[in-house]
């Protein structure tokens, strides 16, 4: 979806090194979300902001941190990665619940594979 | 939280229709059935929802039975274009928190 974008799409980094991915979205939601998936499995929540400077754990968040200073992007670091890191990372968007009846879809970048050697 | 369980894999052939089942037997009173699709090296995309009955759009039909322990995604007529991932989840509107992707169903649709 152009309308949520992540930077870099792709990056090869190694061990121990600072990466920082981010996401940007035009939609005007509240809501963003960090995932990881690994080869042949689901999506896995690592963090999740419901507003502004709000910031919730995940699933899976060791090792790794976020950062929601404005509405419109979400970061998402890894401080010292390692290589079972290697993953393609995806961001989300949703909006805040409106009525209990409508629909509450998220809206995916389009992810980022990242490799640790 | 709701677990759902899906065949990991499924395939059939161009201009048939294919229905998915999931299972969910765990449902909550305030849960949804939500389906997302998945294409390699993409975002999953938002499908169709439903809580009961029957909701049809221009992509999808989703079944839900009365009791609501499963649900079944029917594609009318299906492309090579359809094969994709389909994940079933169920959860609280709002609450995407909550709400768990599996492993899906990989469907490979076949000249």
């Amino acid at each position: 979806d152009a309308d949520v974008t992540q930077t870099p799409r792709n990056r090869i980094t190694k061990t121990g090194k600072r990466i920082m991915l981010e996401c940007s979205q035009t939609k005007g939601h509240d809501r963003m979300y960090w995932y990881r998936q690994d080869p042949g499995l689901g999506l896995r929540l690592i963090y999740y902001s419901f507003d502004v400077k709000d910031i919730n754990k995940g699933e899976i968040s060791d090792g790794y941190s976020v950062s929601r200073q404005a509405q419109a992007k979400f970061s998402l670091s890894l401080e010292s990665a390692i290589p079972n890191q290697t993953a393609l990372y995806f961001c989300a968007t949703s909006a805040r619940l409106v009525t209990s009846g409508s629909p509450n879809e998220q809206f995916f970048g389009p992810g980022t594979r990242l490799t640790v050697l | 939280l709701a677990k759902t369980t899906q065949p990991i894999s499924m395939d059939s052939y161009e201009g048939q229709e294919v229905n998915i089942t999931c299972s969910h037997n765990n449902i909550a009173t305030n849960d949804y059935i939500t389906w997302y699709q998945q294409f390699p090296s993409q975002g999953p995309r938002f499908i169709i929802q439903g809580y009961k009955t029957k909701v049809t759009n221009e992509v999808a039909s989703l079944f839900i039975p009365a009791d609501r322990k499963s649900s079944t995604l029917s594609l009318p007529r299906v492309s090579l274009s359809d094969t994709a991932v389909y994940y079933c989840l169920v959860g609280e509107n709002g609450r995407d928190d909550k709400i768990i992707f599996g492993k899906g169903t990989r469907l490979h649709i076949l000249p």
